[in-house]
């Protein structure tokens, strides 16, 4: 079974500054996909950033960028210019592609603080 | 915001009560997911529908019943609820590529239901 763990239930960052949330997680299979999900107060979660396991190149996304350890097994999400309106709930998923099942951390909340 | 849509936001039900939640998207996705968020749980998902056939049924228990009569809507129908099913619901749905399982693409979700079971 998948396992997904983020470690830092709640942090917070000054606006503007760089801040970075933690996940790690466990499977023996080799072929998945990685998701960090944001999931603001009130409103809807959506889609941050995916990762392919197979591509050693880090995904990016503007100011969201994540460092993909595949053989550690983690998969940090790095916030650069924090933004107020980054403050939200962010979830790191795993999917396994072979079984289809997906599997989600308990969930970071990041305050971005004025 | 995204273009799927969730109704109610908000319901209260007696655990007598039968009761159904909606989902519908207009992404023109062919994949849609049901998902209980609970305080202090990780997401879990409950049912995958990949072109209207349910292929994962995540241990659920059967006082939750999923219906998907097109790729554009997603039911939950409820029925004799405890108050520990009391949580947020979410929809989301995808666009499963040819061999792909649901789940590997980009999940749009809905705001949710937020469902209290008194």
């Amino acid at each position: 079974a998948q396992t997904v763990t983020q470690s830092q239930p709640e942090m917070s960052v000054q606006e503007a500054e760089t801040v970075t949330l933690s996940c790690t997680y466990d499977t023996s299979e080799n072929n998945y996909y990685l998701f960090w999900y944001k999931q603001p107060p009130s409103r809807q979660m959506i889609l941050v950033i995916r990762q392919e396991a197979y591509k050693q190149q880090n995904a990016t996304e503007n100011r969201f960028s994540v460092n993909f350890q595949k053989a550690a097994k983690s998969f940090s999400l790095k916030i650069s210019d924090s933004q107020l309106g980054d403050t939200a709930m962010y979830f790191c998923a795993f999917m396994n592609t072979n079984a289809g099942k997906s599997t989600f951390g308990d969930g970071t909340t990041l305050t971005v603080k004025p | 915001e995204t273009g799927v849509t969730q109704t109610p936001r908000h319901l209260v039900m007696g655990m007598t009560n039968k009761k159904s939640l909606k989902c519908e998207q207009h992404l023109g996705h062919n994949a849609m997911y049901w998902y209980k968020q609970s305080a202090k749980k990780p997401l879990e998902l409950m049912f995958v529908y990949n072109f209207k056939e349910q292929t994962e049924n995540n241990s659920v228990p059967s006082r939750f019943s999923p219906e998907c009569p097109n790729s554009s809507h997603l039911f939950l129908h409820l029925h004799t609820l405890q108050p520990e099913d009391s949580a947020l619901y979410l929809c989301a749905s995808s666009q499963v590529l040819a061999g792909a399982h649901p789940g590997t693409d980009t999940q749009y979700f809905g705001p949710g239901t937020r469902l209290t079971v008194l």
